[in-house]
């Protein structure tokens, strides 16, 4: 079955490391996201990528990293300088291309904790 | 850009009650339009989506018509049940190659 996994479901670290989150898919969609949600919030855009070795910036991107070095993998690494990192994450990706409807598939996110 | 106006929540009805959630949307031409729905603790799933103009998405007894004249797409059922209870976000329309932010959706309650 085609979908994007994410992992872990839960990840717990302590204030000053960096912590990578793993998204794949195997959808062979070109573009992949990841958005932060808060408690009660709505997805707030970190990061996305259209193509492999490309990415750009959303609305939060301070604190965050990514690389896009295979079309399936879009690894996120929360890094020490973000300031509040605890919280849901959420990858996705979507076809691209000048016609048709473009819906987000959503993996399942990761919780992280950081104390 | 293209941008979309939810109602805010949350909204909470009774078991068997009718459900509106309005959003309008602003866009360049005329894209697809999506429904989302985020259950506790999940990611998010495509609920529906209309392609064209006038057209009807539908699914799990959820409706919405993609009207042009009054760039609207409000969802709509007509008996909620408890398992309905998530959050629900429109998706603001989107061309291929274009970001897309999400709104804070619109948390839906039922109660027994």
């Amino acid at each position: 079955d085609g979908g994007i996994t994410q992992s872990p479901k839960y990840l717990f670290r302590k204030e000053g490391q960096n912590v990578t989150l793993s998204c794949e898919q195997n959808l062979n969609h070109d573009a992949m996201y990841w958005y932060r949600q808060d408690p009660g919030q709505g997805l707030r855009l970190i990061y996305y990528s259209q193509i492999v070795n490309d990415f750009q910036k959303g609305d939060i991107a301070e604190g965050y990293s990514v690389s896009r070095e295979k079309k399936e993998s879009f690894p996120l690494t929360v890094t020490s300088a973000q300031k509040n990192p605890t919280a849901f994450y959420l990858c996705a990706s979507s076809p691209l291309g000048t016609g048709g409807s473009y819906e987000q598939y959503f993996g399942p996110g990761t919780r992280l904790t950081v104390t | 850009g293209n941008s979309v106006t939810q109602m805010e929540g949350p909204v909470t009805l009774s078991e068997e009650a009718f459900l509106t959630i309005n959003c309008t949307y602003t866009a360049t031409g005329y894209p697809s339009l999506f429904w989302y729905v985020q259950y506790p603790g999940e990611g998010l799933q495509l609920l529906l989506k209309a392609t064209k103009a006038d057209d009807k998405g539908s699914n799990k007894g959820f409706e919405a018509t993609y009207r042009k004249e009054t760039t609207s797409f409000h969802l709509e059922k007509g008996s909620v049940q408890v398992s309905d209870s998530a959050v629900y976000f429109c998706a603001p329309p989107r061309g291929g190659y274009q970001k897309v932010t999400f709104g804070t959706g619109t948390k839906l309650q039922v109660i027994p």
